[in-house]
């Protein structure tokens, strides 16, 4: 696509229960990341995928927390159990990573997923 | 770590203002450094970069010089319209063969006819 395509833009869910939030990333970027923007604070980054390779899942707050890539296109990022902590902006963005010129010029955001767990 | 300090929000100002937006940050190495913006509704757009000390990133209109003796990305632009009104984020990728971006807090600037 044209862009980086995330769904839903908006999900309300109760406490305790699990969601799933997906990112289409642009064609042909093999790298994707998951980044959380909460109410005050910077953007926070979740989790890294870069074609076959093991993702980086250091930034991933609590093992309630989990991702997958399929088909090295699109993700799905799921919060088992939420909490009311979990209440944020969700942040995919994919680029070319082989060059740091194409990560710097290239690392394109979607507009996100809004979490709110009530 | 890596980190980065950006003047705390929000900023009001009249059209054809003056502003600047401060960043500070601390890194290890030589990190890129950028400016991106959220327009409200929308994804966070990259609005310029600089990649080594004494680079100045420009567009639109906004400026950042790289200042790797004091450690800073200040954001200036001469005369603010209606339409910058966005959050601004100051974020930093830590150097060769690092992907993540480390992010400020983000500053809320409105612009006021």
């Amino acid at each position: 696509g044209a862009g980086v395509s995330q769904s839903p833009s908006n999900k309300v869910t109760e406490k305790g229960k699990d969601v799933e939030l997906r990112c289409d990333p642009i064609s042909g970027h093999t790298a994707l990341y998951w980044y959380r923007q909460s109410l005050g604070q910077g953007l926070e980054f979740l989790i890294y995928f870069q074609g076959n390779s093991a993702p980086d899942k250091s930034g991933l707050p609590s093992d309630r927390f989990s991702a997958e890539r399929t088909g090295g296109s699109v993700s799905t990022l799921t919060i088992q159990r939420t909490q009311q902590e979990d209440s944020a902006v969700y942040l995919c963005a994919s680029s070319f990573p082989r060059t740091a010129r194409e990560i710097d010029y290239g690392y394109t955001f979607g507009s996100g997923t809004r979490l709110t767990v009530v | 770590g890596d980190s980065v300090t950006q003047m705390e929000g929000p900023v009001t100002l009249s059209e054809e203002a003056f502003l600047t937006i401060n960043c500070t940050y601390t890194a290890t190495g030589y990190p890129s450094l950028f400016w991106y913006v959220q327009y409200p509704g929308e994804g966070l757009q990259l609005l310029l970069k600089a990649t080594k000390a004494d680079d100045k990133g420009s567009n639109k209109g906004f400026e950042a010089t790289y200042r790797k003796e004091t450690t800073s990305f200040h954001l200036e632009k001469g005369s603010v319209q209606v339409s910058d009104s966005a959050v601004y984020f100051c974020a930093l990728r830590s150097g060769a063969g690092s992907y993540q971006l480390t992010f400020g807090k983000g500053t809320k600037l409105s612009v006021i006819p």
